[in-house]
């Protein structure tokens, strides 16, 4: 089945040292976004690749960062995690052929001692 | 710009019984409109949407929803609740040539025996 992955499910990293967040997808969409989602509150979007073209919010601290070596590859690289980044993140994809709802991961969990 | 109220955080039904969960969307332009589910540490799943077809949309699980363009609502509605839709539910609009989501507040609706 067609679908979006996230690795790993659960990740657990100290105060500062830099963790990675890995997305795939084999629905081929061209536009691959990254959500972040605390506790009890809607995601928040981060950023979103339109194939290559990195879209930044304004709002998104310089500590998030983002790759997208491939089309079915993204990544979340969180420089130098503190207490607050602690969240769930999520991925998604939307194809740009006529269908326009985003496919969503299962989500990576991410807790900062 | 666009906004979306879910009107109840909160919603307990008993099993058997009807749901309805409230939303209310602003946007400049003609929205899609989206209702996804999340369950616990689980990612989002789409459930229905609706995209200027017919008003009235059905989803999985027996979901369904009514576009009301008067009442600028999209209200989700089962006649029958099961233990299983105890979730998470959000509202989502997507409108403008960017195709940014914007979330409702959620709504979590318990399931009661």
């Amino acid at each position: 089945d067609a679908m979006v992955i996230q690795n790993p499910r659960y990740q657990v990293t100290q105060f500062g040292k830099p963790v990675t967040l890995s997305c795939s997808q084999t629905l081929n969409h061209n536009v691959m976004y990254w959500y972040q989602q605390k506790s009890s509150q809607a995601p928040k979007l981060l950023f979103h690749y339109y194939d290559k073209d990195f879209n930044n919010e304004a709002d998104t601290p310089d500590n998030f960062q983002s790759r997208r070596p491939n089309t079915s590859f993204c990544f979340l690289d969180i420089r130098s995690p503190g207490l607050g980044d602690a969240a769930m993140y999520l991925c998604a994809t939307r194809g740009t052929s006529g269908q326009n709802e985003q496919f969503f991961g299962p989500g990576t969990r991410l807790t900062v001692l | 710009a666009q906004s979306v109220t879910q009107l109840d955080s909160h919603v307990s039904v008993s099993e058997g019984t009807p749901v309805l969960l409230r939303c209310n969307y602003s946007s400049s332009y003609s929205p899609s409109l989206f209702w996804y589910v999340q369950h616990p540490n689980k990612g989002l799943q789409l459930l229905l949407k609706y995209t200027s077809a017919a008003t009235l949309v059905k989803g999985i699980n027996g979901f369904e929803a009514e576009f009301k363009k008067s009442e600028t609502s999209f209200h989700l509605t089962k006649p029958s609740a099961h233990m299983s839709d105890a979730a998470e539910y959000f509202c989502v609009v997507m409108s403008g040539s960017a195709r940014q989501l914007t979330f409702g507040s959620g709504t979590q609706l318990t399931v009661l025996p």
